[in-house]
Parts: structure tokens; C-alpha cells; sequence
């Protein structure tokens, strides 16, 4: 059975970095794309990026400055970092597994608030 | 970046209802469509992949299609769990996008 989880701080001031863990289970990362997506009051829906199952990445423009993807195998786990947060970054942060551009399966998602 | 636009943002129907959702893309995305559904405090839901491929486990009443930068989603027979908001997403070019949103209620 395939399961996604995100776990996340929950609160983030502002300017400080975003950790987000994503532990799979019931497939191999190997094997599938890993997405980033958030959900924010301003702009909705937001593709972020994702890492391929070979291990590259690939990230929207609008947040390539500040966001980094990366994985951990042998734990199952993915891990999404964004850096210098902004009260418009306030959201609900979800992570899915796809087969390259379909997005088919979905953690249940981290809300986070960027507050001081 | 190519912009989706949903028609209408807001669909009121009745059990029973077929219904018709629009997602017009800004450029060709060559049926690189898929299309997602949200209940409140849920992730989304995949329903149709690329066009008109049904996901497994959903119910054949939904149905996709499109082509160029004009797609529909369609549902023959409205069902009581079918209300919720429905999303367009493109995933031909970088970066794929979402549309904004069908909020469909019960009328």
C-alpha cells in the first residue's frame, strides 16, 4: 500500500529556512518522481519541483533561488528546504509521487505559517 | 509560463446533473492535462491523466477530453460525494501549472 507523510515545524518566522520530510513507504524512490506542491491562500495550487527517480532535480523558476529537493534512499524519505520564507509562503505543502508528470499519489500535507 | 484558466469558478448542480468543466491553457500543451479533485482539508485527487485517461479507481462517470489548449472534464451523472473543487494541471512545459479552481455545490 502506498503511503506518503509530510511532516513539517508547523511555524516558521520570517526569513528563516522551511524543513519539510517526506517518508514513503510502499514503493521505492528509485522508481518514481518525487513532487513538491503548496497550496497558499494568494496563489492556490503551486508546482514546486521534484526530484527524478535517478536523483536530478528540477524546480519552478519562481522558487529556484530558495528551494532545494533532495532525498535519502535508504530512509525513504524526501526532503524539501526553502530558504529566506515570507508570509506569502503561509500554506499547506504536500508531496506526491508520479510517474514524471502525473502526480497520482499524495501525502495528506504539512501546514505551515510564516509568522514572527 | 503557461497560464490555466478554469470556466466556471463556481458550478451549482443537482444529483443527477451531467457537468461540463472548462481549463483553457495560454499555449498548446499537447493534452499534457490532467485533472484533480479536492474536498475540503484533503490532498487532491487524480481523476484524468493526460486528457482523457481515467485513473484507476474512479468511476467511468468522469471522462476527459481536449486537445490544443482546450479541455473539459466531464461528469455524465452527478453523485453526492462528486461536490468539491476540481483542478486543471499541465504538465507539458516548465513550469507546469495549475488552474484556479471549479468549486462545484450542491444547488
Amino acid at each position: 500500500q502506498v503511503q506518503l507523510k509530510e511532516t513539517g515545524p508547523g511555524l516558521v518566522q520570517p526569513t528563516q529556512t522551511l524543513s519539510i520530510t517526506c517518508t514513503v513507504s510502499g514503493f521505492s524512490l528509485t522508481s518514481y518522481y518525487m513532487q513538491w506542491v503548496r497550496q497558499t491562500p494568494g496563489k492556490g495550487l503551486e508546482w514546486m519541483g521534484f526530484i527524478r527517480s535517478g536523483g536530478s532535480t528540477e524546480y519552478n523558476s519562481e522558487f529556484k533561488s530558495r528551494l532545494s529537493i533532495s532525498r535519502d534512499t535508504s530512509k525513504n524519505q524526501v526532503f524539501l528546504k526553502m530558504n529566506s520564507l515570507k508570509t506569502e509562503d503561509t500554506g499547506v505543502y504536500y508531496c506526491a509521487s508520479s510517474y514524471i508528470g502525473v502526480m497520482d499519489a499524495w501525502g495528506q500535507g504539512a501546514s505551515v505559517t510564516v509568522s514572527s | 509560463d503557461i497560464q490555466m484558466t478554469q470556466s466556471p469558478s463556481l458550478l451549482s448542480a443537482s444529483v443527477g446533473d451531467r457537468v461540463t468543466i472548462n481549463c483553457k491553457a495560454s499555449q498548446n500543451i499537447n493534452k499534457y492535462l490532467n485533472w484533480y479533485q479536492q474536498k475540503l482539508g484533503e490532498a487532491p485527487k487524480l481523476l484524468i491523466y493526460n486528457t482523457n485517461n481515467l485513473q484507476t479507481g474512479i468511476p467511468s462517470r468522469f471522462s476527459g477530453s481536449g486537445s490544443g489548449t482546450d479541455y473539459t472534464l466531464t461528469i455524465s451523472s452527478l453523485q453526492p460525494e462528486d461536490f468539491g473543487t476540481y483542478f486543471c494541471f499541465q504538465h507539458n512545459s516548465w513550469p507546469w501549472t495549475f488552474g484556479g479552481g471549479t468549486k462545484l455545490e450542491l444547488k
